[in-house]
């Protein structure tokens, strides 16, 4: 079993829709949760960055952590075509002072006009 | 700033040639990493280093394998000889320090061994 494990997808959705892209994870040390957008021949970028448990919003995008349930959700309202790409979920649980992150397949995302 | 910059952007080799891939952090970045992407594992880890160290190799999936930092600006990752199971693109980012801050990511190398 996978420490993360992500949907590759692809999801598609029409412009505007809301778009819902989650992880799970097996680690409950785990403690720094992320999402990165990667766009086509890019380098992932980070978009959110979440602490612990919580809600965390930043214009159109909000990541939910439950630490309970061992899943995070990334949330996109108002899609735009914009939005076309592949979204990575990763943790970290900082052991050893340093912040290795565990990276989730990568969510393949078209938002279609 | 420029980011992380990485050279060159595609490469393609014979198998058996060595391949020496390149980077430079973002100035004043403690930390550096390498990554590979592939269609069936992902975003994997290679090596790390701090101050110009190496700290963590243990995703480095062999001997053929190497990397170096011998400066702060500076860092190559080299296959030698070269698989064609090696074709991936490679990323390098760095981060300011280790504890939770981002790693930002350069462009990457897509390197294909024919």
């Amino acid at each position: 079993q996978k420490e993360v494990e992500q949907d590759p997808g692809p999801l598609s959705v029409p412009e505007g829709a809301i778009v819902s892209l989650n992880c799970t994870y097996s680690n409950s040390a785990f403690q720094y949760f992320m999402w990165y957008r990667q766009y086509s021949r890019k380098g992932p970028e980070l978009l959110m960055y979440t602490y612990s448990s919580g809600n965390k919003e930043d214009g159109r995008f909000t990541a939910q952590v439950d630490k309970s349930s061992k899943y995070i959700s990334l949330f996109i309202r108002d899609s735009q075509p914009s939005d076309s790409a592949t979204y990575l979920c990763a943790m970290s649980s900082l052991s050893g002072g340093y912040n290795k992150l565990i990276f989730g397949a990568g969510t393949r995302l078209a938002v279609h006009p | 700033d420029a980011g992380v910059i990485q050279s060159p952007r595609h490469e393609v080799t014979e198998m058996g040639q060595e391949v020496t891939l390149r980077c430079k952090p973002i100035s004043g970045h403690d930390y550096l990493f390498w990554y590979r992407q592939t269609m069936m594992r992902g975003l994997e880890l290679l090596i790390y280093f701090n101050n110009n160290v190496p700290i963590d190799d243990s995703g480095m999936p062999e001997d053929r394998f190497s990397a170096k930092m011998p400066n702060a600006s500076f860092s190559t990752l080299k296959i030698q000889p070269s698989e064609p199971r090696d074709s991936a693109v490679y990323f390098c980012a760095s981060s300011p320090r280790a504890a939770e801050e981002t790693q930002y990511f350069g462009p990457g190398t897509r390197l294909l061994v024919l």
